[in-house]
């Protein structure tokens, strides 16, 4: 079992729906949990970063931790084709080198 | 530049030949990763360098996988006598050093493309 399961899609949806992009894992251990989007043949970029369980908003984006289920998930309100790229969940612990480890990516394709 | 750049952004090479990829991080940024990201699959951590040194290093696969550091700013990656099971695409990122507790987030460059023969 790999320490972060994501499930690599690809997920399809029309313009406007609300995304639900999740991943599970295993360390309990693990304090710091991000969000990466990567556009095809570019480098992934930071998205969203939450420390230990809870909730954080911004924009059309939500994060949400459950650290006794060891689940985190990514919202996408009313998403844009330009939303269409690899979502990939990382995460890591506090102190040391901060060196995340990351699931597979989720393909998302938002369609007009 | 503004971002990390890596160079080449594609290299093809065949079985058995040495390459080098590098890595300009954002000036300023002490910390410095080497990561791989093979088709399909997640970003899989090979090397991390605080200014010139490897604290970690435990993710380069095999002896063939080298890296250094210079005056704390340009990385290069080697790879020797490359196997088709190398073509991946190379990603680098850089940080401000790690500290205090707090999360500093890791730029990544647009990574190199290499294709073994």
């Amino acid at each position: 079992q790999k320490e972060v399961e994501q499930d690599p899609g690809p997920l399809s949806v029309p313009e406007g729906a609300i995304v639900s992009l999740n991943c599970t894992y295993s360390n309990s251990a693990f304090q710091y949990f991000m969000w990466y989007r990567q556009y095809s043949r570019k480098g992934p970029e930071l998205l969203m970063y939450t420390y230990s369980s809870g909730n954080k908003e911004d924009g059309r984006f939500t994060a949400q931790v459950d650290k006794s289920s060891k689940y985190i998930s990514l919202f996408i309100r009313d998403s844009q084709p330009s939303d269409s790229a690899t979502y990939l969940c990382a995460m890591s612990f506090t102190g040391g080198s901060y060196i995340p480890t990351f699931g597979r990516g989720t393909s998302l394709i938002v369609h007009p | 530049g503004a971002g990390v750049s890596q160079s080449p952004s594609n290299k093809v090479t065949e079985k058995g030949k040495d390459v080098e990829l590098r890595c300009d991080p954002i000036s300023g940024h002490t910390a410095l990763y080497w990561y791989r990201q093979s088709l399909g699959q997640g970003l899989e951590f090979l090397i991390y360098f605080q200014g010139n040194s490897a604290p970690d290093k435990s993710g380069l696969p095999s002896d063939r996988f080298s890296a250094e550091r210079t005056g704390g700013s340009v990385s290069t990656l080697t790879i020797q006598r490359t196997q088709q099971e190398d073509s991946a695409v190379y990603l680098c990122a850089s940080s401000l050093s790690p500290s205090g507790g707090i999360y500093n987030e890791q730029f990544f460059g647009p990574g190199t493309r290499l294709t073994v023969l």
